[in-house]
C-alpha cells in the first residue's frame, strides 16, 4: 500500500469493553511498532514486532494490552476492560528490514475514547 | 537511560530560520540521530537522520556538534506550515520520542 493504514480511525468505547485496533504496514515492512500518545504527551513505546522474531513487549503498560501480528503482515493492538486511562491515540509504524536506526513510517493513528 | 533533551516550545517568525536543539548525551559512537515532526491530528513523518556529518535534504538541515552530544535542526526559510510538534531521537533510544518541540510559525 502507499502508507501505514490503521483502522479505525476512531473508537468510542464504554469503561470495561474490549476493544481491538487495527495497522496495516506498508507492503514489504518487516518490522512494526505501536506507540500510545495521551492528549499534550509525547509517543509512549508499546510494542515492537521484527520479522518472526519474538516480540518486545517491554512497553506494554499491563497485562490488558496485547498484540499480535499475523503473517508478519497485519497486526492488532487489544485492550481488555478498557479504562478511561486508556484514552490516547495509538500509532502504528513500520519500517522496512527493522534494523534499529531505519526511520520509521506512521500511520495516521486510531483516537481512542474510553467513557 | 537514554533519553533527549528538548526545548518545550519555540516561535519562529514566518520566513525566517527555525533553529531546533536536541541533547543527546548519552548517544554512542555508531549511533544515528533521527528528526521527525508531528503536525496535529497526524501522525510523526520522517525529516532527516545524520551520523557525524552535516546533513541537508529538501525539508531542512541537520547539524551535529563534533562531540555528537547534540545536535540542531534547521528549517531555512519556515512557513506556517512547519508549525508541529518537533522530535529528536537516536538509534539506540529507537523507541523514545519524548514530548518534543512545539515550534510555531508566526506570520
Amino acid at each position: 500500500g502507499a502508507g501505514v493504514s490503521q483502522s479505525p480511525s476512531n473508537k468510542v468505547t464504554e469503561k470495561g469493553k474490549d476493544v481491538e485496533l487495527r495497522c496495516d504496514p506498508i507492503s514489504g515492512h518487516t518490522a512494526l511498532y505501536w506507540y500510545r500518545q495521551s492528549l499534550g504527551q509525547g509517543l509512549e513505546f508499546l510494542i515492537y514486532f521484527q520479522g518472526n522474531s519474538a516480540p518486545d513487549k517491554s512497553g506494554l503498560p499491563s497485562d490488558r494490552f496485547s498484540a499480535e501480528r499475523t503473517g508478519g503482515s497485519v497486526s492488532t493492538l487489544t485492550i481488555q476492560r478498557t479504562q478511561q486511562e486508556d484514552s490516547a491515540v495509538y500509532l502504528c509504524a513500520s519500517s522496512k528490514q527493522g534494523f534499529l536506526g531505519e526511520k520509521l513510517f506512521f500511520g495516521s493513528g486510531t483516537q481512542l475514547s474510553v467513557l | 537511560d537514554a533519553k533527549t533533551t528538548q526545548p518545550t516550545s519555540m516561535d519562529c517568525a514566518e520566513g525566517r530560520a527555525a533553529n531546533l536543539p536536541c541533547n543527546h548525551s548519552t548517544i554512542s559512537g555508531n549511533e544515528y540521530v533521527y528528526w521527525y515532526r508531528q503536525i496535529h491530528s497526524q501522525g510523526p513523518q520522517y525529516i532527516i537522520h545524520g551520523l557525524k556529518n552535516n546533513e541537508t535534504n529538501e525539508m531542512a538541515s541537520l547539524i551535529i556538534t563534533e562531540d555528537r552530544k547534540s545536535s540542531t535542526l534547521i528549517l531555512p526559510h519556515a512557513t506556517l506550515r512547519d508549525t508541529a510538534v518537533y522530535y529528536c531521537t537516536f538509534t539506540g533510544n529507537q523507541f523514545y520520542f519524548g514530548t518534543g518541540t512545539s515550534l510555531t510559525v508566526i506570520p
